[in-house]
């Protein structure tokens, strides 16, 4: 079965730095690329970043470009996302997916920043 | 960018079927785009990728009362034999190449609320 399970989201000031979690259990980890979405409070989707399976390349939406960076270590499984920074319009819910062709087919639940002081 | 409208909600009756539509724009209009379901208080779950030809690929586990479509610039997502757990959140999505650099965009969704 596959699992995809977030973490390290929480209360930062502005300014501040995070760094979330996307363990993952089911697949084949190194062999699909991950991307990042976030949902802000009662608003849509938006993408955030994305990674190839070799991480040899990484992509940003132009918001967090020079702010995020995301990695992942296939040998443990898991994804990250560095988070700095940070501005109060980061505040969301934050999805981890994996990715295969363009299709987000499997989805965390999701893990919560709040930028706030 | 791509650019993806949804109608921000629609509705239907128990046991109806209903369309809901995502259009992309002009410049785009034959780009692959995917749904994704999003029940209150969850996450989303992959429902399928369409073609501009109107071909689809379902993700696991979702039943073949879901279809997709299209025509033109519009991409439909049609539920048939609506049930009160069809009641959610649906976004379309496309993924494009722009300068050698690889994004997503998504629409802004539809509330589906079943009657």
């Amino acid at each position: 079965e596959v699992q995809l399970l977030e973490s390290g989201g929480s209360l930062v000031q502005p300014g501040g730095s995070l760094r979330l979690s996307c363990a993952v259990s089911g697949f084949t980890f190194g062999s699909y690329a991950m991307t990042w979405v976030r949902q802000a409070p009662g608003q849509g989707l938006e993408w955030v970043s994305a990674i190839t399976g070799d991480s040899v390349r990484t992509y940003y939406t132009d918001s967090v470009k020079g702010r995020f960076s995301v990695s992942r270590d296939n040998s443990q499984n898991t994804l990250f996302l560095r988070m700095d920074s940070l501005r109060a319009e980061d505040t969301a819910v934050y999805f981890c997916a994996r990715t295969s062709r363009g299709a987000m087919d499997y989805w965390g639940r999701g893990t919560l920043v709040t930028v706030s002081s | 960018l791509p650019v993806l409208t949804q109608p921000p909600s629609a509705s239907a009756l128990p046991g109806a079927s209903i369309n809901l539509t995502c259009t992309l724009d002009s410049e785009h209009s034959s780009y692959t785009i995917e749904w994704y379901q999003q029940r209150p208080g969850r996450s989303p779950q992959f429902i399928m990728k369409i073609k501009s030809d109107g071909s689809h690929i379902r993700g696991d586990g979702i039943p073949d009362r879901f279809m997709g479509s299209s025509s033109g610039a519009d991409r439909y997502l049609t539920l048939s034999n609506l049930q009160s757990d069809d009641e959610a959140e649906y976004h379309c999505s496309e993924s494009h190449t722009l300068s050698g650099q690889v994004g997503w965009v998504f629409g802004g969704g539809t509330k589906l609320t079943v009657l």
